[in-house]
């Protein structure tokens, strides 16, 4: 199992861009780059996906070297409401992740 | 997008009571589902991964007896608590991932079932 590294917290301000970077150094040929995101009391709530490259939807892009040992999550303009924790998850498909630490963002006003 | 739901959201019960959750996939058909458990500001806890028609994997230090689990159908797993104790008060989460089979799956989570034992 991939295992994951990002910061622990980040503050940022409303109408910034926000980039959060996630370390994977044994990912597998086969693993996705996940991102989720976790309101308190919630549970997470899928951002995007990737396997390399590039990919945007329409809350966030994320960002894959060709050596796919790491991506950044990029949030552009957040708002408060971004405020949450932010998890980067290694895997393939119906097998089971492991959750790091997560980055809790804080954004202020 | 794939939507999970959980019931019920939050349960207050007496030590030595069972409690029963249950994950639902609503609009798509689940191969495997899995539990977490979330104690306040930690990450999420894999508990135990469940496919359809089998018996579910549990992760080490994860007590079977204790934390039943059972996936009959694509779009339905249960969590038993069995005889509640006030250590087992926490936040659970399911997941749910597709049937394509293919890497692409993701796995889609419920809102969460906060569980207060008395």
């Amino acid at each position: 199992l991939a295992k994951t590294t990002q910061p622990i917290s980040m503050d940022s301000y409303e109408g910034q861009e926000v980039n959060i970077t996630c370390s994977h150094n044994n990912i597998a040929t086969n693993d996705y780059i996940t991102w989720y995101q976790q309101f308190p009391s919630q549970g997470p709530r899928f951002i995007i996906q990737g396997y390399k490259t590039k990919v945007t939807n329409e809350v966030a892009s994320l960002f894959i070297p060709a050596d796919r040992k790491s991506s950044t999550l990029s949030l552009p303009r957040v708002s408060l409401s971004d405020t949450a924790v932010y998890y980067c998850l290694v895997g393939e498909g119906t097998y089971k992740y492991i959750f790091g630490t997560g980055t809790r963002l804080k954004v202020l006003a | 997008g794939a939507v999970v739901s959980q019931h019920p959201s939050r349960v207050i019960c007496k030590s030595g009571t069972s409690v029963k959750i249950e994950c639902r996939s609503l609009d798509f058909q689940a191969t495997t589902m899995f539990w977490y458990r979330q104690f306040p500001k930690k990450s999420l806890m894999l508990m135990a991964t469940s496919n359809e028609g089998s018996k579910a994997t549990y992760e080490q230090g994860v007590e079977k007896d204790k934390f039943l689990i059972n996936h009959a159908s694509l779009t339905l797993s249960t969590l038993t608590v069995t005889s509640a104790h006030p250590e087992d008060s926490s936040f659970y989460i399911c997941s749910a991932a597709g049937t394509s089979g293919r890497s692409t799956d993701t796995q889609y989570f419920g809102p969460g079932t906060r569980l207060t034992v008395l």
